[in-house]
């Protein structure tokens, strides 16, 4: 079955460091990777997706992803952390059984960025 | 565009009652999700309708929660009687197209606490 696992359950960085936040898949076949993210109460905004093609995968607000095949991999990474990237990130990975179009979840990463 | 607009933003009721959840898809979206998201079990898909019928209800944790959905521009989901461990905040999101790893747009939420 698929699932998705993101390690760090909570991650800090200081403002103007560089952020990498975990995600694992397990899918047999291509996944459709996605890396969403949570302000303090809202909904879920997506920031980048991958389907194929380019490993290397750019996102809004300054994120990046890149697709690991061989590590089942599909990590988030920023250069250089705001303030305002403090939220809840989320992983996902799109699974497709017969009709059904649905996205497993990760449990997500709380992030805190520090002055 | 108004994006996925859901009411009430916040209900609290008491252990019993009936509590009915209301979302609006984004114009023209034909695909819409109705999720749970609570500290310890994260965020979970409850159902999942395509062209309003529901293809995907195995996440509807028991015969006290249903969801409808009427017409393309309307869905409720429904706990008759409910419980203290329904409180969670619920979202709805839509998307374009059959496949749901298609873009989710997520409602900003309703919080519902169960006294």
């Amino acid at each position: 079955a698929q699932s998705v696992t993101q390690p760090d359950i909570h991650i800090t960085v200081s403002e103007g460091a560089s952020l990498e936040l975990r995600c694992n898949y397990s899918y047999g076949a291509t996944p459709y990777l996605f890396w969403y993210v949570q302000s303090p109460g809202q909904g879920l905004q997506l920031l980048l997706k991958y389907f194929s093609g380019d490993t290397l995968v750019q996102g809004i607000k300054g994120f990046e992803a890149e697709f690991k095949r061989s590590q089942s991999s599909f990590n988030l990474r920023k250069p250089s952390v705001h303030w305002s990237d403090a939220a809840e990130y989320f992983c996902a990975v799109g699974a497709n059984a017969g009709n059904n179009r649905k996205l497993i979840w990760g449990l997500g990463t709380s992030l805190a960025v520090n002055p | 565009d108004a994006g996925v607009i859901q009411s009430p933003r916040h209900e609290v009721t008491e252990m019993g009652q009936e509590v009915t959840l209301r979302c609006k898809p984004i114009s023209g979206h034909n695909s819409l999700f109705w999720y749970r998201q609570t500290m310890m079990r994260g965020l979970e898909l409850l159902i999942y309708f395509n062209n309003n019928v529901p293809i995907d209800d195995s996440g509807m944790p028991e015969d006290r929660f249903s969801a409808k959905m009427p017409n393309a521009s309307f869905s409720t989901l429904k706990i008759q009687p409910s419980e203290p461990r329904d409180s969670a905040v619920y979202f709805c999101a839509s998307t374009a197209g059959d496949r749901g790893w298609n873009e989710q747009f997520f409602g900003p939420g309703t919080r519902l606490t169960v006294l």
